[in-house]
């Protein structure tokens, strides 16, 4: 199976601050008509996932601009550019280019 | 205003079966393949089954293959999971997600909507 290493575990930030979430697969993502299949999804607390990046770096409709997704073949990186209260909780990258898929073990977005 | 609401889950004991459904309104569930992701409590999320927009391919992680089963009814708009056999590693809070394939010039596939979850608890 893929594995997808998020880093860091846990992260804590102030409002207003930038923060990244690193997650690097096991395997290239990157099939052969040149498509990158990464998504990025949050959890706040309580809720079900919500998605809020596919395929790398487009941003789902609804989804604030503060949220930006970058990398390449294996190593991938969540932006937000300057985090808000609403955005604690916990973040996962999801590659859907093997089978099975498979989830990052998460990165838990706290507030100060 | 796209709607998956999960039912059917609850506490059964190791060995027995249980079935989820999820049911689908705001969209047209026949045009959308469908899966099912569970979360172990405290854990992350884990992907347990996908199912073609006509229920013509099934995929399943290879832990519940010959003990897990999803299946639709379009006409019903309505998913469902079927689970026997079931162990203390099955219980989870399961979740069904639509899944998007979509062709522009580039190829994009993730899963946009998810319905609040079901708990499943497994105990002897």
């Amino acid at each position: 199976d893929v594995v997808l290493t998020q880093t860091p575990p846990t992260l804590s930030a102030t409002i207003g601050q930038s923060v990244s979430i690193s997650c690097r697969s096991s395997q290239s993502l990157l099939d052969s008509d040149g498509d990158t299949y990464l998504n990025w999804l949050l959890q706040r607390p309580g809720q079900s996932p919500q998605l809020l990046i596919y395929s790398v770096s487009n941003l789902e409709s609804g989804v604030p601009n503060r949220f930006s997704g970058s990398g390449s073949e294996t190593d991938f990186t969540l932006k937000i550019s300057g985090v808000e209260a609403e955005d604690l909780g916990v973040y996962y990258c999801m590659q859907v280019i093997h089978a099975p898929l498979t989830f990052g073990s998460g990165t838990k977005l706290e507030i100060k | 205003e796209v709607q998956l609401v999960e039912s059917g889950g609850g506490l059964v004991q190791t060995g027995r079966s249980m079935k989820l459904s999820c049911a689908a309104s705001g969209f047209t569930f026949s045009n959308y393949g469908m899966a099912w992701v569970r979360q172990a409590p405290t854990k992350g999320l884990e992907w347990v089954a996908t199912i073609s927009y006509d229920g013509s391919s099934t995929y399943y992680r290879d832990s519940v293959k010959g003990r897990l089963t999803i299946s639709r009814d379009n006409a019903k708009s309505t998913l469902y999971l079927q689970m026997n056999s079931l162990r203390s590693e099955d219980t989870a809070t399961y979740y069904c997600t639509r899944e998007v394939r979509r062709y522009t010039t580039d190829y994009y596939y993730y899963f946009d909507y998810w319905g609040q979850g079901v708990m499943v608890t497994v105990s002897s």
